[in-house]
């Protein structure tokens, strides 16, 4: 079935410096969902891509799609310490009727 | 708008317990579905519902059921607790499944002596 990796599983930053997680896929994708959870919260919904290549801008965090629509990235750049938080990618299965969550990319910011 | 609402926040059972998970949204999604969140996991789909009467599994069905009787409601059931389902879980919610955000609830923490 399908799988969705992300990397790396932690990552600790000192506030102000860059972040960034990778999402890989073994199949092509429709599109490509990000999520935030604070600790001890749910999932938050922060943006979907659908297009190869396609890249957004919210503020600080930039998202890029890849043109074979089989990898996606989430960079922030300057970090602040409420950044802080697991940065998750979700797909569609091939089917459509699910959607898979890579393992999450735990970001710390020390202040 | 309450969203997506689930209950109890949080449980203790014991081993070969029953209970149910409620989960309930205000939003008219035809899509709901479970969610289970382990330590370095990630989120594991467990099952899901595309409609009232409408139900089919996720990547890790077992020793869970589910029901969906009308629109807004979407509760889990653990037949049989076992420590291996020591878990947090959160129901989920969106007008399309395949390409719509996903909205959560705040999570059920459960804990199998």
């Amino acid at each position: 079935g399908q799988q969705v990796m992300q990397i790396p599983q932690y990552q600790h930053v000192q506030e102000g410096e860059d972040f960034t997680t990778y999402c890989n896929s073994s199949t092509t994708l429709s599109n490509i969902q990000w999520y935030k959870q604070r600790p001890g919260g749910h999932p938050v919904f922060l943006i979907q891509l659908v297009k190869s290549g396609e890249v957004k801008k919210q503020k600080r965090l930039t998202f890029q799609f890849g043109e074979a629509k089989k990898n996606s990235s989430l960079h922030i750049t300057a970090t602040q310490t409420t950044d802080v938080g697991t940065y998750f990618c979700a797909a569609p299965s091939s089917a459509g009727n699910m959607l898979t969550f890579g393992g999450g990319t735990r970001l710390m910011v020390k202040p | 708008n309450a969203g997506v609402t689930q209950t109890p926040k949080f449980q203790v059972l014991k081993t070969g317990q029953s209970m149910t998970l409620q989960c309930a949204q205000d939003m008219n999604h035809e899509y709901m579905s479970w969610y289970r969140q382990d330590p370095g996991m990630g989120l594991r789909l467990i099952h899901y519902s595309v409609g009232a009467g409408i139900t089919d599994q996720g990547e890790v069905p077992n020793g869970y059921n589910v029901s969906r009787s009308t629109t807004e409601d979407f509760p889990l059931r653990l037949l049989s607790a076992a420590p291996s389902q020591t878990s947090v879980y959160f129901c989920a919610s969106s007008w399309d499944f395949s390409a719509g955000e996903l909205f959560f609830g705040e999570g059920s923490r459960l804990t199998v002596l």
